[in-house]
């Protein structure tokens, strides 16, 4: 089915190991992002890439690096994880500003710091 | 300072009953307003959107309400049924054209049988 595809769906790391978790969509979104969700706090915005070749900032960035390898992959990465860093991570899709605004998430990575 | 609030974290309704769920926004530049649903162990989806030149939209069971001068929406769902049981997300966007959803807290809501 087409969508936005997260891998893995779970993982355990130990603190100051490093991992890159990955997302692909093939609905020929322009835009991406990464969000986490924890208890209490909703759904926050790590990172960005409005367009191939371009990231940005979002609310909660440290600790995180991006890299939009293509049109379809944005993949997000820890270098060196922390306990903090336990949550789940979403990626999303969307066609961009001139869409209907409607994101199209992926079915998330639950990550466990230990 | 959070700029999309949703103060109740969770709401209990009957089956066939009315839900209602509220939101508010702090930032006047937010121009449309999304409302997603997740359930457990997956993403969430989109459910219905509302422009700020609009105060009403509705989808099947699903109407959205904006007060913009209260800077305060609503999602209501009629008749609620127990699939409907789940997490629901606030979202706004806007900010000068961002197109950057910032989202709410979100709302347990749970549909008893």
């Amino acid at each position: 089915n087409a969508g936005v595809t997260q891998t893995p769906k779970f993982q355990v790391l130990k603190t100051g190991q490093s991992m890159t978790l990955q997302c692909a969509q093939d609905m020929n979104h322009n835009s991406m992002y990464w969000y986490r969700q924890d208890p209490g706090m909703g759904l926050r915005l790590i990172y960005y890439s409005a367009s191939e070749g371009t990231t940005d900032k979002g609310e909660v960035p440290n600790g995180y690096n991006v890299s939009r390898l293509n049109k379809r992959e944005f993949s997000l990465r820890l270098e060196s994880a922390a306990p903090s860093q336990t949550s789940v991570y979403f990626c999303a899709s969307s066609r961009g500003a001139d869409s209907d605004y409607g994101y199209t998430f992926g079915s998330g990575t639950r990550l466990t710091v230990v | 300072d959070q700029q999309v609030k949703q103060n109740s974290p969770s709401l209990s309704v009957q089956e066939g009953r009315i839900s209602i769920l509220n939101c508010d926004y702090t930032n006047s530049m937010f121009d449309y307003f999304l409302w997603y649903k997740k359930y457990p162990a997956e993403g969430p989806t989109f459910l219905i959107s509302i422009s700020s030149i609009k105060d009403k939209n509705e989808d099947g069971r699903f109407t959205v309400f904006l007060n913009k001068s209260a800077k305060h929406l609503s999602l209501h769902i009629v008749p609620s049924q127990p699939g409907d049981s789940a997490v629901y997300f606030c979202a706004a966007l806007g900010q000068g054209g961002s197109e950057k959803l910032v989202f709410g807290k979100g709302m347990k809501l749970t549909v008893n049988p």
